[in-house]
């Protein structure tokens, strides 16, 4: 079975500082992971992904990611946060393996509010 | 045209009604989802089609039926619901068997009355 964890349901910070949100996952074999963002009553917007290669992967609105496979996480990060990226962040991991089907399985998310 | 267009935005339904979700995709997607999230809660799994043909049904109550008419549409018919089954619908789809993320649409607000 797959899972997903995000340690922090909220992660406050002043704008202009570095943002981080942790994220650990557990699955078999290899995975594809993804982090999504969601401002309030809206669906869930993409922001990055890792499927092989690089660890550190770099995604929309100046985020990135880094995959760390002995530590099983990949952490969210973005060096200087604005106020505008006050939303809900969701981890989310499928595995490689094709048995597996389209099966996303979501973290619990984090709420980031980000303090001018 | 990189959108999932859901329909209504919001609806509101008595238990004894029956009424259908509606979600499109033109971006060439072969696997379309449904989630159900609470507030403050992550998407829950609902049903995944691959192909045209379900391929996961997470245990879903049979008041929740979906249909996938062609590789574009994605219907999610209800009946019978109860006040518990309020929530955020969404519908979203991805390339099959790849590394591609999945698009979201925007989601239907259901309350059930």
């Amino acid at each position: 079975a797959q899972s997903v964890a995000q340690p922090e349901d909220q992660v406050n910070v002043a704008e202009g500082n570095p943002l981080t949100v942790k994220c650990t996952y557990s699955v078999s074999g290899n995975p594809y992971l993804f982090w999504y963002v969601q401002y309030p009553n809206r669906g869930l917007q993409f922001l990055l992904k890792y499927i092989t290669g690089d660890n550190l992967v770099k995604g929309s609105y100046g985020f990135e990611a880094e995959f760390n496979k002995s530590q099983t996480s990949f952490h969210l990060k973005k060096p200087s946060a604005l106020v505008s990226d006050s939303a809900l962040y969701f981890c989310a991991v499928r595995p490689l393996i094709k048995a597996a089907g389209n099966k996303l399985t979501f973290g619990g998310g984090t709420r980031v509010l980000v303090k001018p | 045209d990189t959108e999932v267009t859901q329909t209504p935005k919001h609806l509101v339904m008595g238990m004894t009604n029956k009424k259908s979700l509606k979600c499109e995709q033109h971006m060439g997607h072969r696997a379309m989802y449904w989630y159900k999230q609470k507030a403050k809660k992550p998407p829950e799994l609902m049903f995944v089609y691959s192909y045209e043909k379900l391929s996961i049904n997470e245990s879903v109550p049979s008041r929740f039926s979906p249909e996938c008419p062609n590789s574009s549409l994605l219907n999610l018919h209800l009946h019978a619901l109860q006040p518990e089954d309020s929530a955020l619908y969404l519908c979203a789809s991805s390339q099959v068997g790849t590394g591609s993320g999945a698009f979201f649409g925007q989601g239907t607000r259901l309350t059930v009355v």
